[in-house]
């Protein structure tokens, strides 16, 4: 049972570029949330989708773009990369019944 | 709007001594979770412990447990014989129950070192 699975683990982009982080559960979860932690700041929520279909901006939404491609899958979309989006980003989903988020291993992102 | 303060950013404790992380929220709810996250330099986050607001009875996870004062709005974490394997990154996290609020808000964590 793979639970959440982030890819890529490790990426370095020029400014400018573009690219998309995916996340895939098989926990049947509905809802699934991108964070991003940064040094002294927590994890703090960019996009989540509480069903399929659904996405809400969350607290630090600006430069992305998500999808929510079916049940298990929920992408986060850099459309121009900037250095201030250096960070690790955190994939996390949680069925409505329970209330434990289980989180990815995290994608390590820089951004020069 | 929830915030979850935790006022301790690094905190250090010998090893099978006990320890105790800080946290406070703010929230307008009645009806919520808390939880506390360990985040190992793994990177993987691995929850500890939650408390139900309803519950008055402080949650406890063998030598994890919770100080929960509702009208504090305080969620303190204490483990007790403290171990190497507890030197992490620990998350004070906030949830509201029900209704169409899915998310979950974090503190800014505290680092605990666990010295031999």
């Amino acid at each position: 049972n793979a639970g959440v699975t982030q890819t890529p683990k490790f990426q370095v982009l020029k400014t400018g570029q573009s690219m998309t982080l995916q996340c895939a559960q098989d926990m049947n979860h509905n809802s699934m949330y991108w964070y991003r932690q940064d040094p002294g700041m927590g994890l703090r929520l960019i996009y989540y989708s509480a069903s399929e279909g659904t996405t809400d901006k969350g607290e630090v939404p600006n430069g992305y773009n998500v999808s929510r491609l079916n049940k298990r899958e929920f992408s986060l979309r850099l459309e121009s990369a900037a250095p201030s989006q250096t960070s690790v980003y955190f994939c996390a989903s949680r069925v409505r019944a329970l209330t434990e988020a289980f989180f990815g291993q995290g994608t390590r992102l820089t951004v020069v | 709007a929830q915030t979850v303060t935790q006022s301790q950013p690094e905190m250090s404790v010998q090893e099978a001594e006990t320890v105790t992380l800080s946290c406070t929220y703010d929230t307008s709810e009645n009806n919520y979770y808390l939880f506390w996250y360990k985040q190992p330099p793994s990177r993987q986050m691995i929850l500890v412990i939650r408390q139900e607001a309803y519950k008055q009875q402080n949650a406890t996870e063998n030598r994890f447990s919770v100080n929960f004062q509702k009208a504090a709005k305080s969620f303190s974490l204490k483990i007790s014989d403290s171990q190497l394997g507890d030197t992490a990154m620990y998350f004070c996290a906030f949830m509201i129950s029900g209704g169409s609020n899915y998310k979950l808000t974090f503190g800014k964590g505290t680092l605990l070192t666990v010295n031999p």
